[in-house]
């Protein structure tokens, strides 16, 4: 089956702490995304990658940052200087002008 | 900038009744819209879509047109089932010549039905 999985479901942090969630896609899509979702709230763009090796600043890039070595995955690294990085990760691909297909999403819960 | 502005919820219904989430946007060129659905603790699903003036997207009973005169994209079902209880994001995508693929969502409409 095609799709995305993220992993972990749900990834713990201590102040200070650098951490990684992956993004895997199978769809063979050039695009790729990553959103972050508060309680009540909609979803907000943190980076996306068009291609293998390019990536631009979505609209809360500040403490987060990413890679694209490859076109199946792009994982991203929460680091120490996000100061609020208790929240729910979705991450996201899509192909030519067509819809976003989104994962099932890592729950970040910072101790 | 492009924008999207979805109704306030929650939005709570008894089982069978009628449901319509506004949706209304702001946006240069011509965006394709989509609706999504979140079930708790899960990702998003696309519901439905459309392309172009006046397309109606439908999926499962629901059923959205994309009205350009009045920027609008409202969500329609003509009888909600308690399994329809999630919340529902409205979306654009702005296909213009800086065409990124990045969507812009609304806030989410949290509807809840009960039996």
């Amino acid at each position: 089956d095609g799709g995305i999985t993220q992993s972990p479901k749900y990834l713990f942090r201590k102040e200070g702490q650098n951490v990684t969630l992956s993004c895997e896609q199978n769809l063979n899509h050039d695009a790729m995304y990553w959103y972050r979702q508060d309680p009540g709230q909609g979803l907000r763009l943190i980076y996306y990658s068009q291609i293998v090796n390019d990536f631009q600043k979505g609209d809360i890039a500040e403490g987060y940052s990413v890679s694209r070595e490859k076109k199946e995955s792009f994982p991203l690294t929460v680091t120490s200087a996000q100061k609020n990085p208790t929240a729910f990760y979705l991450c996201a691909s899509s192909g030519g002008y067509n819809e976003q297909f989104f994962g099932p999403g890592t729950r970040l819960t910072v101790l | 900038g492009n924008s999207v502005t979805q109704m306030e919820g929650p939005v709570t219904l008894s089982e069978e009744a009628f449901l319509t989430i506004n949706c209304t946007y702001t946006a240069t060129g011509y965006p394709s819209l989509f609706w999504y659905v979140q079930y708790p603790g899960e990702g998003l699903q696309l519901l439905l879509k459309a392309t172009k003036a006046d397309d109606k997207g439908s999926n499962k009973g629901f059923e959205a047109t994309y009205r350009k005169e009045t920027t609008s994209f409202h969500l329609e079902k003509g009888s909600v089932q308690v399994s329809d209880s999630a919340v529902y994001f409205c979306a654009l995508r702005d296909m213009g010549s800086s065409n990124t693929g990045k969507l812009i969502f609304g806030q989410g409409t949290t509807l809840q039905v009960k039996p």
